[in-house]
């Protein structure tokens, strides 16, 4: 499986953007980018997921490199509610497996 | 449901016991996933179910474990004669379709501890 690397941890002040980074340099053409989050004792949220193009919705938008190899998860507006670990999986086709790294653990200072 | 349900919420058991856990998915949702996540670790893939059928069980532990889908709907995952390194939060997910460009929902999980 195509391996994904984040940083271990970031923080971000209330009400500011966040931008969290991802590089999956070994990306194959089939694989969509799927980005989770996983607030303390719950478990994992779908947030988005894309394969080339941007994306956006309602929780966050989604920024891909035009070589894929990156991608960039953006919070627009972060609130203390979004503090969590983020995941950045890929997820290829024949392949049922979500493969959960260590994430990014986002702290969200008032 | 509005979401992915899982019972019981909470499980206690004495070593050697047998538990099962139960996943209500999303109606009309195909795919059913079961995970684990141990206490600061990541989560650990288990099993798939496409329907009623399971093509890939190749997360499952030991043949200790064993999980079953009736109805295309509710899944029930056994674990039989616990240990203590059973103990983890044992979490399921259901997805409308297979494949690549399906998001996942997850449940709430159940906490099994066993003493």
């Amino acid at each position: 499986d195509a391996k994904t690397t984040q940083p271990n941890s970031m923080e971000s002040n209330e009400e500011e953007p966040v931008h969290l980074p991802c590089n999956h340099s070994t990306i194959s053409g089939t694989d969509y980018i799927h980005w989770y989050r996983q607030l303390p004792s719950q478990g994992p949220e779908y947030v988005i997921h894309g394969l080339t193009s941007n994306v956006n919705n309602r929780m966050a938008s989604l920024a891909i490199a035009e070589d894929r190899k990156s991608s960039t998860l953006i919070l627009h507006r972060a609130t203390l509610r979004d503090a969590a670990v983020y995941y950045c999986i890929l997820k290829g086709f024949g392949n049922e497996k979500l493969t959960f790294g260590t994430g990014t653990r986002l702290t969200i200072i008032p | 449901g509005a979401g992915v349900s899982q019972s019981p919420s909470n499980k206690v058991t004495e070593k050697g016991k047998d538990v099962e856990l139960r996943c209500d998915p999303i109606s009309g949702h195909t795919a059913l996933y079961w995970y684990r996540q141990s206490l600061g670790q990541g989560l650990e893939f288990l099993i798939y179910f496409q329907g009623n059928s399971a093509p890939d069980k190749s997360g499952l532990p030991s043949d200790r474990f064993s999980a079953e889908r009736t109805g295309g709907s509710v899944s029930t995952l056994t674990i039989q004669r616990t240990q203590q390194e059973d103990s983890a939060v044992y979490l399921c997910a259901s997805s409308l379709a297979p494949g690549a460009n399906y998001g996942y929902t997850f449940g709430s999980g159940t906490r099994l501890t066993v003493v």
